[in-house]
């Protein structure tokens, strides 16, 4: 599953404040990604990252940024949380950019009260 | 974009009953197409994948999708269900050249013992 963990697994948070969820990778993966999954909606791209440094925003991006310092870290922020970002965020990682199987991490069960 | 559609939400199930998931996807162009499952509590597996070759693929746990794609299809089927089964199912497809995902809204599956 490509050593990919997620921290917290847990947070809850008051609506205003900011949050820095945070993705780590064991397998030197090029390619990174966020989602987030909300009931009837499945899951849904927030951004990705395909090389340190190089981000690029998903379908639903608004509200969320992103850094990538190093191969094996990807963080995702919340620079103002709103009770809409309440969810469960999933990170994902890749080697391959094309033809190539995503491997997920636990997921982050955020609460924005 | 892709668009991915899951009918169907919610399955109910007896064990040993029959299992077969739809999935159609809208891109006319050459796809990636997989299957994710959601055990309760955990993350997202890789349950199988298509990328070229034979259109009927044979996944873990018994588990094989067809992909059709004079009808944009990728269906998932077992042919007998356990309780252990009891998961969400996520069709996911991919364009040929990139791999951000797009997914359908899932499959909520309760096998009854």
């Amino acid at each position: 599953d490509a050593g990919i963990t997620q921290s917290p697994r847990h947070k809850v948070t008051e609506t205003g404040t900011p949050v820095t969820l945070r993705c780590h990778q064991t397998e030197n993966h090029r390619y990174m990604y966020w989602y987030r999954q909300d009931p009837g909606h499945g899951l849904r791209l927030i951004h990705y990252s395909y090389g340190v440094k190089d981000t690029d925003k998903g379908e639903v991006s608004d509200g969320y940024s992103v850094s990538r310092s190093k191969t094996e870290d990807f963080l995702l922020t919340l620079e103002s949380a709103t009770s809409s970002q309440t969810s469960v965020y999933f990170c994902a990682a890749t080697e391959a950019e094309e033809s190539d199987t995503q491997y997920f991490g636990p997921g982050t069960r955020l609460t924005v009260l | 974009a892709q668009s991915v559609s899951q009918h169907n939400h919610h399955v109910i199930l007896s064990e040993a009953a029959s299992l077969e998931l739809g999935c159609n996807y809208s891109y006319g162009g050459t796809v990636n197409l997989f299957w994710y499952v959601q055990y309760p509590g955990q993350h997202l597996q890789l349950l199988l994948k298509y990328f070229s070759g034979d259109p009927l693929v044979k996944g873990i746990k018994g588990f094989e999708a067809e992909f059709i794609k004079s009808k944009f299809s990728f269906n998932l089927r077992k042919p007998s269900v356990q309780w252990s089964d009891t998961a969400e199912y996520f069709c996911a497809v991919s364009s040929y050249g990139n791999n951000r995902l797009a997914f359908g809204k899932g499959n909520q599956v309760v096998v009854i013992p």
